[in-house]
């Protein structure tokens, strides 16, 4: 079974600040990858989807790269703002399984 | 507008009382599923369908029934609810590439 493991759990960073999230896999046949936002208590909203034969995608402030080789995929995100705020979640996908990270709670401080 | 929706949003019931969660896509999917989100525990795949009349348990399918009569539907149901299904579940259908994700339903079971 694939294992998604996300570093760190949990962040603090002061507003305009560059940051990278990490997350790590260890099936280096994973399908696709995608990161998640979730805000508390609420749904989960795509941010970015990496296909398999993809090695990064972009939108707007955010940037994914995805390397199986190496069984690591980052979320870049520039000039952070307050209303980055919020739990991100990187997913692999299995076939049509996707496995979970636990997420990393970022807090952008004005 | 493509989407994937859940009824009811929040819901909180007693122990034993038999429940159903909706869940309907409208982009044809053959792909479905639920998954349970738990804090500090993460998302995990309760059961999946690949499609019409065809399901399969996920990570943890325990109290917890599904079907799959059509295409569109998926619901979700609990036919003894305990405390411990007390969390947010959230309804999936994927296409070729990435998984759609529905709203959310919060369960409290008391």
């Amino acid at each position: 079974k694939q294992e998604v493991t996300q570093i760190p759990a949990a962040l603090s960073v002061p507003e305009g600040e560059n940051l990278v999230l990490n997350c790590s896999f260890t099936d280096s046949a994973i399908y696709n990858l995608q990161w998640f936002r979730q805000d508390p208590g609420k749904g989960l909203t795509s941010l970015l989807l990496i296909q398999s034969s993809q090695r990064e995608q972009t939108s707007g402030r955010l940037n994914a790269s995805l390397d199986k080789s190496s069984g690591r995929s980052t979320l870049y995100i520039a000039a952070s703002q307050p209303g980055d705020s919020a739990t991100y979640l990187c997913a692999g996908y299995s076939g049509y399984a996707l496995n979970f990270g636990k997420g990393t709670s970022l807090l952008v401080t004005p | 507008e493509a989407q994937v929706t859940q009824n009811p949003r929040y819901l909180i019931t007693v122990t034993g009382k038999k429940l159903t969660v909706t869940c309907s896509q409208n982009m044809n999917h053959e792909y479905m599923s639920w998954y349970r989100q738990d804090p500090g525990l993460g998302l995990r795949q309760i059961y999946y369908s690949m499609n019409v009349e065809v399901t399969d348990k996920g990570d943890v399918p325990e109290g917890y029934k599904v079907s799959r009569k059509e295409k569109r539907n998926f619901p979700l149901i609990l036919e003894s609810p305990s405390p411990n299904q007390t969390s947010l579940y959230f309804c999936a259908s994927s296409g070729i590439y990435e998984q759609y994700f529905g709203p959310g339903t919060r369960l409290t079971v008391t």
